[in-house]
């Protein structure tokens, strides 16, 4: 069964700081990583990887693929109040349905 | 990107009833998923939507607890039947854009259920 563990489950952290969110997956048939913010219900999609080692940048936002080693992780500089959220990853394993296996999510509290 | 439009947004439902959630889409796809979010928990797809088809249920859920129709390719609902407190969820239904097959998925707003 595929399996996304995000580390770590919650972290609180004063506006200007770099976060760092990790996101490790054991999954059957790779396709591609998803990362989403979810504030209140909905999840909004960030970042869809790939490929190893190619940064995807967003304003504040980047994240990388480690394929060999089967993790990914993202990254938000200079965080601000706003940047407060659960940050999910997700994995696509492909396949007819597109099934996405969800991690449980970091929950990020930036103060002011 | 797709706009998704859920409905209810929230309810509060008794023991023993069924609710049904709607879920329509500014344009034609051809999947519809539905995702559970139990509180505490990582979402959890429930079952795939196809036009003209019968769902496709995940491991854990069935049709009889989680009827779906899909009559044409931008509205489906989704139905939580004889609830307990444990369907206390979000229930979010979410569509693929572009049809690409990579699960760049886009989300309605969801419908948060509270079953007392």
């Amino acid at each position: 069964e595929d399996k996304v563990v995000q580390s770590p489950l919650s972290l609180v952290v004063h506006e200007g700081d770099t976060v760092t969110l990790n996101c490790s997956y054991e999954v059957t048939n790779f396709r591609s990583l998803l990362w989403y913010k979810q504030e209140k219900k909905a999840p909004t999609f960030l970042f869809m990887l790939t490929s190893s080692g190619i940064e995807k940048k967003s304003g504040r936002l980047s994240s990388i693929l480690d394929k060999k080693e089967l993790f990914s992780i993202l990254n938000i500089t200079a965080t601000q109040t706003g940047d407060s959220a659960v940050y999910l990853c997700a994995h696509n394993s492909g396949g007819s349905n597109y099934k996405l296996t969800f991690g449980k999510g970091t929950l990020l509290t930036v103060n002011p | 990107s797709a706009v998704i439009s859920q409905k209810p947004s929230r309810d509060i439902c008794q023991r023993g009833t069924s609710l049904t959630i709607q879920c329509q889409v500014d344009s034609q796809v051809t999947m519809m998923f539905w995702y559970r979010q139990q509180p505490g928990q990582s979402l959890t797809l429930i079952a795939t939507a196809n036009q003209g088809s019968e769902a496709t249920y995940e491991s854990g859920f069935v049709i009889d607890k989680f009827p779906i129709s899909r009559p044409n390719l931008t509205f489906s609902t989704l139905t939580v039947s004889n609830m307990s407190p444990e369907d206390s969820s979000i229930y979010l239904c979410s569509v693929e854009e572009g049809g690409s097959g990579t699960g760049e998925l886009f989300f309605g707003e969801g419908s948060r259920l509270t079953v007392l």
